[in-house]
């Protein structure tokens, strides 16, 4: 029942870009986005709900295509903060919001 | 800002022993959760519950109970500690939370839980 997050790890150099997917195997109705840095608790970054529009928050952008019941999350020129593990998280059933097993981003100087 | 409690960060337990992990937040929030979390496999929801009283089970709810007598704590409580019960345990809660709303969840801290 977990959403499939790809790709599993990712290493960059501070500046550049990266794009991390979440594939439901279930019609999407919203999907949210976490960030955890290590040792801490998770830390909501956006919500995105079936027909609306493109999010973002600081240089942290998604889409939802819900033709092929997927988003997208948008890391832009990332930033040494940016670094920690992302997750999203998808909806089975009216409550019961499940999360998919996690993207670690690793940004270097 | 919501605030969401566990009651101990790290946690040593036996093999055998009835465990609880508290959890408390001050927002009046209707729904709250419990998560397991280990290397690989993400955040797996336990158990979690819409209203006082009222629970309904996760993805891997075998070995664990819950209970909530308040609206403000949800506890987590395995039966008869196993060593495959050693993990990183997440509270979360949210103002209601469905489908089709745009209310977010909010972390504990987390309990790391050992089971010797």
């Amino acid at each position: 029942q977990q959403p499939v997050q790809s790709p599993q790890a990712v290493i960059l150099r501070e500046g550049e870009d990266a794009v991390i997917n979440c594939s439901s195997s279930k019609a999407l109705y919203s999907v949210h986005w976490y960030r955890q840095k290590h040792g801490e608790a998770p830390v909501f970054l956006m919500i995105l709900l079936k027909g609306g529009e493109q999010k973002g928050h600081e240089k942290i952008s998604a889409s939802f295509n819900e033709k092929k019941q997927q988003s997208s999350l948008y890391l832009t020129a990332s930033q040494l903060s940016y670094s920690g593990t992302y997750f999203c998280g998808t909806f089975w059933g009216a409550q019961k919001l499940v999360f998919g097993q996690g993207t670690r981003l690793t940004i270097n100087p | 800002d919501v605030k969401v409690t566990q009651s101990s960060r790290y946690l040593v337990k036996r093999t055998g022993e009835k465990v609880f992990l508290e959890c408390v937040q001050d927002m009046d929030h209707e729904n709250m959760f419990w998560y397991r979390q280990d290397p690989g496999l993400g955040l797996r929801l336990i158990y979690f519950s819409y209203d006082v009283k009222m629970k309904e089970k996760g993805d891997i709810p075998e070995g664990y109970s819950v209970s909530r007598e308040k609206k403000e704590r949800f506890s987590l409580i395995l039966e008869s500690a196993s060593t495959n019960q050693t993990s990183m345990y997440l509270c979360a809660s949210s103002l209601f939370g469905t489908a089709y709303s745009n209310q977010p969840q909010h972390f504990g801290d987390g309990t790391r839980l050992s089971i010797l």
